[in-house]
């Protein structure tokens, strides 16, 4: 157990599809953050949120809508998705001290079809 | 603008070798922080090490021991007589003033029975 829990694990969808990945922390940190993995680049920082508030976004497209309703949860709402978009979506989450760094959760696998 | 490069993609040894994994990094920033991650086939980013840029000194923990060099920008990382289960992706990351996390593109490391 990591202290940052994702669900789900792994998620299949179609283009036409909307769904909610969730992330939680109970580790008193104060920023979240959403990172994409795909294969072969290096991770992708999509979102950053500090005390519920987003402070990064990192030119995502609009198909991919964060949320955060308070300081323990973070969740990444997706729509019409593309293949492309097939990835591991990492959770991680913070104190905001640039020395401790972030605790990351275990993802959530994604598949577009 | 702040970078991380790991050259080495995959790296296959047999048990009991020793394996050094390459990190170079650039920034402009003067204080400034890298890890190391750890992500098994499980998914999540289990952290390793930390280390700030002013602090020179090598670190050795157990089997793991770490070489960081401000005069070559390298922050390299060597694994004494593998083991199977240290099989996973590595990860070098940068944490300067823009206060995010920069990954490389990570090295596959499998260890051989």
């Amino acid at each position: 157990e990591t202290g940052v829990t994702q669900t789900p694990r792994h998620l299949v969808m179609g283009m036409t599809n909307k769904k909610s990945l969730k992330c939680e922390q109970h580790l008193g940190h104060n920023a979240m953050y959403w990172y994409k993995q795909s294969a072969k680049k290096p991770l992708e920082l999509m979102f950053v949120y500090n005390f519920k508030e987003q402070t990064e976004n990192n030119s995502v497209p609009s198909r991919f809508s964060p949320e955060c309703p308070n300081s323990s949860h973070l969740f990444l709402h997706l729509h019409t998705l593309q293949p492309e978009d097939s990835a591991l979506y990492l959770c991680a989450s913070s104190q905001g001290l640039r020395e401790i760094g972030y605790t990351f959760g275990s993802g959530t696998r994604l598949t577009v079809v | 603008a702040q970078k991380v490069t790991q050259a080495q993609t995959e790296i296959s040894v047999v048990e009991k070798e020793d394996v050094t994994l390459d990190c170079v990094y650039e920034t402009r920033d003067t204080t400034y922080y890298l890890f190391w991650y750890k992500q098994p086939p499980s998914g999540e980013l289990v952290f390793l090490i930390r280390r700030n840029s002013f602090d020179e000194q090598n670190e050795i923990s157990g089997r793991y021991s770490w070489n960081f060099q401000k005069s070559t920008s390298s922050f390299n990382f060597t694994i004494t007589a593998s083991q199977v289960v240290d099989s996973a992706v590595y990860f070098c990351a940068l944490l300067d003033y823009t206060d995010k996390l920069i990954f490389g593109t990570g090295t596959r490391l499998q260890v051989f029975p």
